[in-house]
């Protein structure tokens, strides 16, 4: 298995730029989310979906949008990029709300690194 | 003041040495605790998972809770240079809720 796949895994944009990272997963979970990491920040959520369209904010979502029309993909839309954005950025999945503890441990893709200029 | 505090090191040890990192955190709330482990350039994987207070171990490593400090611990035995990571801890208040994550802390094991 694939597991969760990030596209693309580095880009440079001019700010006011626009653009779409990509994510999709072939393990059928029902959540996913995106994260942004900074140095001395921690992972901070931006949006999550717990299903095909459900889409909720998180943290940090000015500047950011989502939508989830299948299970599998969730891309994360930059609508005009500022530097602030920079970052490194990681998809996340997890199975569904289940009885079982281990179900609602997340997934990570290997992540895509922004840089707004 | 963050929900959850982690110093970020880095910590550098020897090989053979044991790890000692550990978390804080301020809600009360929290009942699930995980560790990440994280390598350079590379997204964070599950390392441990521990579901209110206690001790787990897993081969190497053992995580401990402390609910009435609120204080959490991962233990690494027996480091190796693979050990070299940032580890981030992670909790979350119900087995639906968001995670909130530390800030990590980079460990460097020595040769």
């Amino acid at each position: 298995n694939a597991g969760v796949t990030q596209t693309p895994k580095f880009q440079v944009l001019k700010t006011g730029q626009s653009m779409t990272l990509q994510c999709a997963q072939d393990m059928n979970h029902e959540y996913m989310s995106w994260y942004r990491q900074d140095p001395g920040m921690g992972l901070r959520l931006i949006h999550y979906s717990v299903g095909a369209g459900i889409t909720d904010q998180g943290e940090v979502p000015n500047g950011y949008n989502v939508s989830r029309s299948t299970t599998e993909d969730f891309p994360l839309r930059l609508l005009s990029a500022a530097p602030s954005q920079t970052s490194v950025y990681f998809c996340a999945s997890s199975p569904g709300q289940a009885v079982l503890p281990g179900a609602n441990v997340l997934t990570f893709g290997a992540g895509s690194r922004l840089t707004v200029l | 003041q963050k929900e959850v505090e982690q110093d970020p090191g880095p910590l550098s040890v020897p090989e053979g040495a044991i790890v000692s990192l550990n978390c804080t955190y301020s809600n009360s709330a929290f009942q699930y605790f995980m560790w990440y482990r994280q390598y350079s350039r590379k997204g964070p994987e599950l390392l441990m998972y521990t579901y209110s207070s206690g001790n787990k171990e897993d081969g190497r490593f053992t995580a401990q809770v402390d609910k009435s400090s609120k204080y959490i611990s991962l233990f690494i035995r027996d480091s190796q240079p693979s050990d070299s990571a940032t580890y981030l801890c992670a909790m979350r208040r119900d087995s639906w809720g968001k995670l909130q994550f530390g800030a990590g802390t980079q460990v460097v094991v020595t040769p």
